[in-house]
């Protein structure tokens, strides 16, 4: 059962646009992260956010920024995209208790993927 | 750095037979990280299989094990036979510090079990 919500599911738009994912979950975690997977398939993390603080955040242009307004929501905007932004974007949680036994659990979206042309 | 390698895919088994797909991992900043195994099912999102935390100890989850070896730094994904359900990607992972916040992904693995 998804607990990770993400949309919009698919996003086609072109260079220089402005782009925003959303993403909430339902389970009561306290950390929120996005993910993307490029067209080699390879997860790269790129933000954390832990209770609504920046907690990780990649070596990812600035055209990105998360926006987080509370624990269950943490969007992302793409200000100006570029043809390597294609790629699918997934939003995932987990329990805020990181070094106790949910450490690396997470919980994902189905994904978000953009098409930049 | 932190990484993680795994079987390239396709991988393309027929219903009933073994399987292992493997994973490799180089940590930098802790010795022994934790180590999991994720699966991505048809039309759902990405979730957890299985997790191994100490060294030398085995993970097990719908038929599916897999053991941490800190002597070969692998933690390949086995399971005796095989079912078309079992049809996914893999994706081998690794929590290279528990005072950080990410987990690190291999590539996946796509599996199709042929009926």
């Amino acid at each position: 059962e998804t607990a990770v919500f993400q949309t919009p599911n698919y996003h086609v738009t072109q260079v220089g646009n402005e782009v925003s994912f959303n993403c909430k979950q339902t389970l009561g975690h306290d950390t929120m992260y996005w993910y993307k997977q490029d067209s080699k398939k390879l997860l790269k993390i790129m933000f954390s956010y832990n209770n609504k603080q920046l907690i990780v955040n990649e070596t990812v242009p600035r055209r990105f920024s998360p926006q987080s307004s509370d624990k269950a929501h943490l969007n992302l905007r793409i200000k100006s995209v570029e043809p390597e932004d294609s790629a699918v974007y997934l939003c995932a949680s987990s329990h805020g208790d990181w070094g106790g036994a949910n450490t690396g659990q997470l919980y994902f979206g189905e994904g978000s993927k953009l098409t930049v042309l | 750095g932190d990484s993680v390698t795994q079987t390239e895919g396709p991988v393309t088994v027929s219903e009933s037979e073994s399987l292992i797909i493997n994973c490799t991992y180089s940590a930098t900043s802790i010795a022994y990280p934790n180590l999991f195994w994720y699966v991505r099912y048809p039309g759902e999102g990405l979730q957890l299989l299985l997790k191994v935390i100490t060294a030398g100890q085995k993970g097990s989850s719908r038929g599916f094990e897999a053991t941490y070896n800190k002597e070969t730094t692998s933690f390949h994904l086995q399971k005796a036979s095989v079912q078309e359900s079992d049809s996914a990607v893999y994706y081998c992972a690794l929590v290279p510090d528990t005072n950080a916040y990410k987990v690190i992904f291999g590539k996946g693995t796509h599996l199709h079990v042929l009926p």
